[in-house]
């Protein structure tokens, strides 16, 4: 069974513009979380999705968004972008939403830069 | 506030040694924990998990221990080997995973 994908894997990006990431999780899985990792705040978790919902937020400003489509792949979304969000952000998917214990598996990730 | 954390961020160990990471976290209402390893490149990678009714489980080569009294788990690897060098997240799960900072091992050959 294929694992979480990503794409792109790399991304060179300056401030001011935005850029959407995109996640695929492992078939059958239909939640989909994302996290972004920097060496100064470590793992951070940004939202997740479920059926297309939003089912939970971390603390992060409105110009972090993402979208669930029907077939569980999921996008997100940085506008504006700004030097400090500049990190690898990665993508995590499990089989359902709110049960503990639904081991979440990670993708590469896709490492940002922004000039 | 609730968090999870690490107490080194490095350790070094000798290849064929026994390695030993810690944890502490600060909610006594915390109910699930993970162990994640991180090799360079790769995203974080499932090892084990242990639930707050149990103070033991083990897996092949490791094991983790759970003392709810202190608050503290720890993840132990059995024969330490040259592919476990990575950097090692315990996290707890509630709404979404919390994750500590991290301890990176570094197996000496």
């Amino acid at each position: 069974k294929a694992g979480v994908t990503q794409t792109p894997r790399y991304l060179i990006k300056t401030r001011g513009q935005q850029v959407t990431l995109s996640c695929s999780p492992i078939s059958g899985h239909r939640s989909v979380s994302w996290y972004q990792q920097t060496p100064g705040q470590g793992l951070q978790f940004l939202f997740e999705y479920f059926s297309e919902t939003q089912r939970n937020k971390g603390n992060f400003p409105g110009r972090f968004s993402g979208r669930q489509f029907s077939n569980s792949r999921s996008e997100m979304n940085v506008s504006t972008l700004e030097l400090g969000d500049s990190a690898l952000y990665l993508c995590a998917s499990s089989l359902t939403s709110g049960r503990l214990t639904d081991t979440q598996y990670f993708g590469p990730g896709t490492r940002l830069t922004v000039l | 506030g609730e968090s999870v954390g690490l107490h080194l961020p490095t350790l070094s160990v000798q290849e064929g040694d026994n390695s030993i990471i810690n944890c502490a976290y600060s909610n006594s209402a915390s109910d699930y924990f993970i162990w994640y390893k991180q090799e360079s490149g790769k995203g974080p990678q499932f090892i084990i998990d242990i639930r707050s009714n149990m103070d033991k489980r083990q897996g092949q080569r490791v094991t983790v221990l759970l003392n709810k009294t202190v608050k503290h788990l720890s993840l132990q690897i059995a024969a330490t080997q040259p592919g476990d060098s990575a950097v090692y997240f315990c996290a707890e799960m509630r709404r979404a995973l919390t994750f500590g900072s991290g301890t990176r091992l570094q197996v000496q050959p």
